[in-house]
């Protein structure tokens, strides 16, 4: 019944170490986003992707990097985890980007811890 | 710089009173507006939406109400209950459907 998933709900990583988080919905919709939501703030966008197309945000930092190998699947890598990136990852869902009115859809989260 | 302002990190009610949610933004160019629930462990779900031709939509026992020349918008929700009990983030696009939120308000609504 699930419609968006994240894979895993919590992460925990060694700063510097490479972490990948893990995205995957049932809706067959065309775009995916990562939010990250760091404690007590608003959830900031730092990517989407419309079908394969890629589209940055222009404060997200180079650390974060994202892949989406089908429409099913979207995965978000940070490079070398500082302990300023600790935060909970939202990944959401929408049929399209241009159209407000659009619903998204949001997974559950993963929290990722930096130590 | 935030753009989308929610004042009151939190909210305590009593159930079958109204509960009144706040909002405020900066640019007169967002165009449409939502609030967003989120239960502890789940992701945020849709809950009810205001394009900026209208000042009320109103779903059951929520009302969104948006005041542009003011930049506020607001969610009233009568009669509160306690599955009520979530955090609401309002949120803003301009133009497409790539979301601005406020840091959310934590509703209590007590028996």
């Amino acid at each position: 019944d699930a419609m968006v998933i994240q894979n895993p709900r919590y992460q925990v990583t060694q700063f510097g170490k490479p972490v990948t988080l893990s995205c995957s919905q049932t809706l067959n919709h065309n775009v995916m986003y990562w939010y990250q939501q760091k404690s007590s703030q608003a959830p900031k966008l730092l990517f989407h992707y419309y079908d394969k197309d890629f589209n940055n945000e222009a404060d997200t930092p180079d650390n974060f990097q994202s892949r989406r190998p089908n429409t099913s699947f979207c995965f978000l890598d940070i490079r070398s985890p500082g302990l300023g990136d600790a935060a909970m990852y939202l990944c959401a869902t929408s049929r399209e980007v241009a159209i407000s009115t659009d619903t998204q859809y949001f997974g559950p989260g993963t929290r990722l811890t930096v130590l | 710089d935030q753009q989308v302002k929610q004042n009151s990190p939190s909210l305590s009610v009593q159930e079958g009173r109204i509960s009144i949610l706040n909002c405020d933004y900066t640019n007169s160019m967002f165009d449409y507006f939502l609030w967003y629930k989120k239960y502890p462990a789940e992701g945020p779900t849709f809950l009810i939406s205001i394009s900026s031709i209208k000042d009320k939509n109103e779903d059951g026992r929520f009302t969104v109400f948006l005041n542009k020349s003011a930049k506020h918008l607001s969610l009233h929700i009568v009669p509160s209950q306690p599955g009520d009990s979530a955090v609401y983030f309002c949120a803003v696009t301009g133009g497409g459907n790539k979301l601005t939120f406020g840091t959310g308000t934590q509703l209590k609504v007590e028996l």
